[in-house]
C-alpha cells in the first residue's frame, strides 16, 4: 500500500529564499509529524497534527517556521528566509492518532533541503 | 519515556539471523518497546513493538524478557538490505504532550555481510 511521501525530496536554495515541504500521509492517519534530522544527528520533533485539533508546534525552532494541514490530509512545511543552519532532512511522519494508543509512526523519506 | 542502551555495531552474516539486543532496564508498566530501523538515504523505517509478550510479523519478531528490562529484535534470514542502523525505544501507549515526539538513541549499526 501507499505510504508517506514527501515532495521534493531534494531542494537546493539560496539563503533568504522561501521554500515549502510538502507531504501526503497515509491514508486514513490522522497524526501527522514533522521532524528534520541533520546529518549524523537524531531526530528533531517540529510540529504535530492530529484531527482538527490545535497543532502542537512546541518544536518549531523560529517563527520564519510555519506548517499547515489542509482538509486532514495533505500538510506543508514553509520556511522563510532561509538560513544555512536550516540545512537538514525534513521529515514528515503519520500513525493512526492517539485514539488508537501505541500506534507506530510510519515515516516518508524525506526532503533533503541544502542552503547555499 | 524510558532510556535504552544498544550496542553501537554488529556484523551479521547473510542468511543467518541477526539478533539485536536492547535494554531498558527502567521501563514502566504503561511503556511499550518499539524497533525502528533507518537506511541511509531513507527515512525511519518501523519494525515491530511490543509490551510485554513476544510479538512476530513478516519483517521481524520481538523477544521480551520477563521482568521487561530487555528486549531481542530477530531478523530471521539477514540480506543485505537489511543493512541499516536499528533503534530500541520505549513510548508510553497514549501519545500526549511530549510523548508524541519520537526520540532515538544511538543505535546499532547492522552489517550483513556476504
Amino acid at each position: 500500500g501507499a505510504g508517506v511521501s514527501q515532495s521534493p525530496s531534494n531542494k537546493v536554495t539560496e539563503k533568504g529564499k522561501d521554500v515549502e515541504l510538502r507531504c501526503d500521509p497515509i491514508s486514513g492517519h490522522t497524526a501527522l509529524y514533522w521532524y528534520r534530522q541533520s546529518l549524523g544527528q537524531g531526530l528533531e520533533f517540529l510540529i504535530y497534527f492530529q484531527g482538527n485539533s490545535a497543532p502542537d508546534k512546541s518544536g518549531l525552532p523560529s517563527d520564519r517556521f510555519s506548517a499547515e494541514r489542509t482538509g486532514g490530509s495533505v500538510s506543508t512545511l514553509t520556511i522563510q528566509r532561509t538560513q544555512q543552519e536550516d540545512s537538514a532532512v525534513y521529515l514528515c511522519a503519520s500513525s493512526l492518532g492517539q485514539i488508537y494508543g501505541n500506534q507506530p509512526q510510519h515515516f516518508g523519506d524525506g526532503t533533503r533541503l541544502s542552503i547555499l | 519515556d524510558a532510556k535504552t542502551t544498544q550496542p553501537p555495531s554488529m556484523d551479521c552474516a547473510e542468511g543467518r539471523a541477526a539478533n539485536l539486543p536492547c535494554n531498558h532496564s527502567t521501563i514502566s508498566g504503561n511503556e511499550y518497546v518499539y524497533w525502528y530501523r533507518q537506511i541511509h538515504s531513507q527515512g525511519p523505517q518501523y519494525i515491530i513493538h511490543g509490551l510485554k509478550n513476544n510479538e512476530t510479523n513478516e519483517m521481524a519478531s520481538l523477544i521480551i524478557t520477563e521482568d521487561r528490562k530487555s528486549s531481542t529484535l530477530i531478523l530471521p534470514h539477514a540480506t543485505l538490505r537489511d543493512t541499516a542502523v536499528y533503534y530500541c525505544i520505549v513510548r508510553v501507549a497514549w501519545e500526549s504532550g511530549s510523548a508524541r515526539q519520537l526520540t532515538f538513541g544511538s543505535g546499532t549499526q547492522l552489517t550483513v555481510l556476504p
